[in-house]
């Protein structure tokens, strides 16, 4: 079965501190994508980054940084020197090559205190 | 600008009617998808089209239909049978295979059953 799992439900953090995001998923296939995106309040989820299977490197994006570990099937996303305006709810997700639909966590709201 | 729009951003329901949800994009896009989001549930896939004419259902299609009659238009319809469609809404939209592209998504629309 395929399945994505965010175990943080809630994380309040002050703001300039460090905060990681936790995302473990579950698939027999040997080729996927893993996916994280944002959702404001506003409402509309934003891409934040696409990462495939064969690809281990980690990735920084600015104060945004992602490690996948196949080891332990994890895709963690760490946000350095939080900001007030990182405050959102946060999704991990993930698409099968034989699949065209995209199976999502149930998301991290992040609190990030002035 | 491309994008989806989804409308309207409120919508309010009487027990027993059907009401329909709107999806417009004009990015090009083939494949379209419709996503419910309840608080701590993460987003479950209703319906998704990946060509004019032609769609599939998701893991929660039961009391909702859909129709992809131009490939820009993916309107959707909660029915009276739908036993309790409180929620947010998502719709997406994708150039090609979702495990390539990820999706862009509308602001969603909440729908409240009074």
């Amino acid at each position: 079965a395929q399945k994505v799992t965010q175990a943080q439900t809630e994380i309040s953090v002050v703001e300039k501190e460090d905060v990681t995001l936790d995302c473990v998923y579950e698939t027999r296939d040997t080729t996927y994508y893993l996916f994280w995106y944002k959702q404001p309040p506003s409402g509309e989820l934003v891409f934040l980054i696409r990462r495939n299977s064969f690809d281990e490197q980690n990735e920084i994006s600015g104060r945004y940084s992602w490690n996948f570990q196949k080891s332990t099937s994890s895709f963690n996303f760490t946000i350095t020197a939080s900001q007030v305006v990182d405050s959102a709810v946060y999704f991990c997700a993930l698409s099968m090559n034989r699949d065209d639909k995209i199976i999502f966590g149930k998301g991290t709201r992040l609190h990030i205190l002035p | 600008d491309g994008g989806i729009t989804q409308s309207p951003k409120y919508l309010f329901r009487k027990e027993g009617q059907n009401v329909t949800l709107s999806c417009e994009q004009n990015l090009n896009h083939d494949a379209m998808y419709w996503y419910r989001q309840d608080p701590g549930q993460g987003l479950r896939l209703i319906y998704y089209s990946q060509i004019v004419n032609d769609f599939q259902k998701g893991d929660i299609a039961e009391g909702y239909s859909v129709s992809r009659e131009k490939k820009e238009s993916f309107p959707l319809t909660v029915t009276s049978a739908q036993k309790n469609p409180t929620a947010f809404y998502l719709c997406a939209s994708s150039p090609g295979q979702a495990i390539f592209y990820g999706y862009t998504f509308g602001s969603g629309t909440r729908l409240t059953v009074v």
